[in-house]
C-alpha cells in the first residue's frame, strides 16, 4: 500500500513568490494534518482536515497560508506571499482515527522550503 | 493549550548500551502519547505509543512508560544499535473535540549511537 506523497519533494523560490504544496493521503483515511518543521524543531501543527472540512486551523497564518481538500482526499497547501521565514520543512499526515480515537498518524517525506 | 517538554535535547551513547528520553506534559486530557523516529530526509515514523490507561508498554528492544500523575512519559531503547541513530520526538494528543484530535510534539532528541 502506498504512504503518504507529497511533491515537489524541494523547492526554491525567491521572497515574495507564491508556492504551493501537495498531498495525497492513503487511502481511506479521513483525516489530514498539515505540519511546519523548522531546521531542529518538531513538526508544529498548522491545520487539520476531518474528510474535507478544516476543524483546526486556529495555527495557520491566514493573511499568507491557505489550504483545501477538496473531495476530502488530496490537499494542497499555499503560501503567498513566501517570507523568508518561511524556509522550512511542511509535513503532511495522514490518519484513520476520528471523533476523539487518536490514530497513528503516518507522515510523507515532506516538502523542503528554501525561501531566498 | 498543551505543551510538550523534550530531554535531552542531544544523546550519545555506545552501542550496546541503553538511551532513555524523557518528555513532561502539561495537560491531563491528554490521553495518547506516541514516539516518533526521524531519519535524514524522512518523514516521522512511528515506533511505539501509550495510552492513559496503561503504564508500560514493550515493543523488543523499546519501551515506554507513563506517570499520568506526574505527567510525564519515557522512551527507554536498550542495546542500542547505530541503525538506532536518529532524531526522536515524543507527542501528546490534543485533548478532543467533536472532530478529533492532533498531536502536538517535543523538540527532539538526536540520539547518536557510536559502534
Amino acid at each position: 500500500e502506498a504512504g503518504v506523497v507529497q511533491s515537489p519533494r524541494y523547492k526554491i523560490i525567491e521572497k515574495k513568490q507564491p508556492v504551493a504544496f501537495w498531498c495525497n493521503p492513503i487511502s481511506g483515511h479521513n483525516t489530514l494534518y498539515w505540519y511546519l518543521q523548522n531546521l531542529g524543531q518538531g513538526p508544529e501543527l498548522l491545520i487539520r482536515y476531518e474528510n474535507e472540512e478544516a476543524v483546526d486551523d486556529s495555527q495557520l497564518p491566514k493573511d499568507r497560508f491557505s489550504a483545501e481538500r477538496l473531495k476530502g482526499v488530496d490537499s494542497t497547501l499555499k503560501i503567498q506571499p513566501a517570507e523568508l521565514g518561511d524556509s522550512a520543512v511542511y509535513l503532511c499526515a495522514s490518519s484513520s482515527g476520528t471523533g476523539g480515537n487518536t490514530g497513528e498518524l503516518f507522515f510523507g517525506e515532506g516538502s523542503r522550503l528554501t525561501v531566498l | 493549550g498543551e505543551n510538550v517538554e523534550q530531554h535531552p535535547s542531544t544523546l550519545s551513547v555506545q552501542e550496546g548500551d541503553s538511551a532513555v528520553i524523557k518528555c513532561t506534559y502539561s495537560d491531563s486530557a491528554s490521553n495518547y502519547f506516541p514516539w516518533y523516529k526521524q531519519e535524514l530526509g524522512k518523514g516521522p515514523q512511528l515506533i511505539i505509543d501509550i495510552r492513559s490507561n496503561v503504564g508500560e508498554k514493550k515493543d523488543q528492544r523499546i519501551a515506554v512508560t507513563l506517570n499520568k500523575t506526574a505527567k510525564h512519559f519515557s522512551l527507554h531503547i536498550t542495546e542500542t544499535q547505530p541503525e538506532d541513530s536518529a532524531v526522536y520526538f515524543c507527542a501528546a494528543s490534543i485533548p478532543p473535540d467533536q472532530a478529533g484530535t492532533a498531536l502536538i510534539f517535543g523538540k527532539g532528541t538526536t540520539l547518536s549511537v557510536s559502534s
